[in-house]
């Protein structure tokens, strides 16, 4: 149980496109899901924290304007990556907690998302 | 939440006890030590996670020291798939916020 999907698994898109990112809790429901960027030999870094129903937080430094956050369901968040350009390219990893769990750990992530801005 | 520190990497034999330490001397009573690990291009998998005694589950064991300032994730019989980049992440156990991500000890598991 807890998987988590994330589609696509890779894409390329031309700069100045848009690339719309699904995270999807498979068989448990959501409340909470997180969305992380990885560059290449680095560790995962917090873009935002996805509630359902309510506007997504976003860390220091990340345009929400740019990476426009959606948790319209339990079971689905989407990242859009608006006007991409070449230096967002990078991994995108969701991870997702169970509602009702209370411990910070009980969290699933995502097989991650290739980016690549052309 | 809590600094921790890692070796940058370690090698491994395959069959052999991979034991990966991560120090955390400045952790508070209601904090956890939580480990994931990530196999090259995966999101992080889950591997245990501990307050004060030790633990122990079917992938690891997990020994914290008493003064909880330190602790040594054990894989005891590590195999070519454990080769991943190895987190441990002290922080409280409550569902406020989000995990952080060091940099981690990437581990290889040699044959």
């Amino acid at each position: 149980g807890a998987v988590v999907s994330q589609h696509p698994s890779w894409v390329i898109c031309k700069s100045g496109t848009s690339v719309k990112i699904e995270c999807r809790s498979l068989d448990f429901q959501a409340t909470t899901m997180f969305w992380y960027r990885q560059f290449p030999k680095q560790s995962l870094m917090l873009m935002a924290t996805s509630n359902e129903g309510s506007k997504a937080t976003y860390e220091q430094g990340v345009e929400k304007d740019k990476f426009l956050i959606n948790h319209a369901s339990l079971t689905l968040s989407t990242l859009t990556v608006t006007s991409a350009h070449p230096e967002d390219s990078s991994f995108y990893i969701c991870s997702a907690r169970p509602s009702g769990r209370i411990l910070r750990y009980e969290q699933y992530f995502g097989p991650g998302t290739r980016l690549t801005v052309t | 939440d809590a600094k921790t520190t890692q070796p940058t990497s370690m090698d491994c034999a395959e069959g052999r006890a991979a034991n990966l330490p991560c120090n955390h001397s400045t952790i508070s009573g209601n904090e956890y030590v939580y480990w994931y690990r990530q196999i090259h291009s995966q999101g992080p998998q889950y591997i245990i996670h501990g307050l004060k005694n030790n633990e122990t589950n079917e992938m690891a064991s997990l020994i914290i020291t008493e003064d909880r300032k330190s602790s040594t994730l054990i894989l005891p019989h590590a195999t070519l798939r454990d080769t991943a980049v190895y987190y441990c992440i002290a922080t409280q156990g409550g569902s406020q916020g989000n995990l952080i991500f060091g940099k981690g000890t990437k581990l290889s598991v040699k044959p």
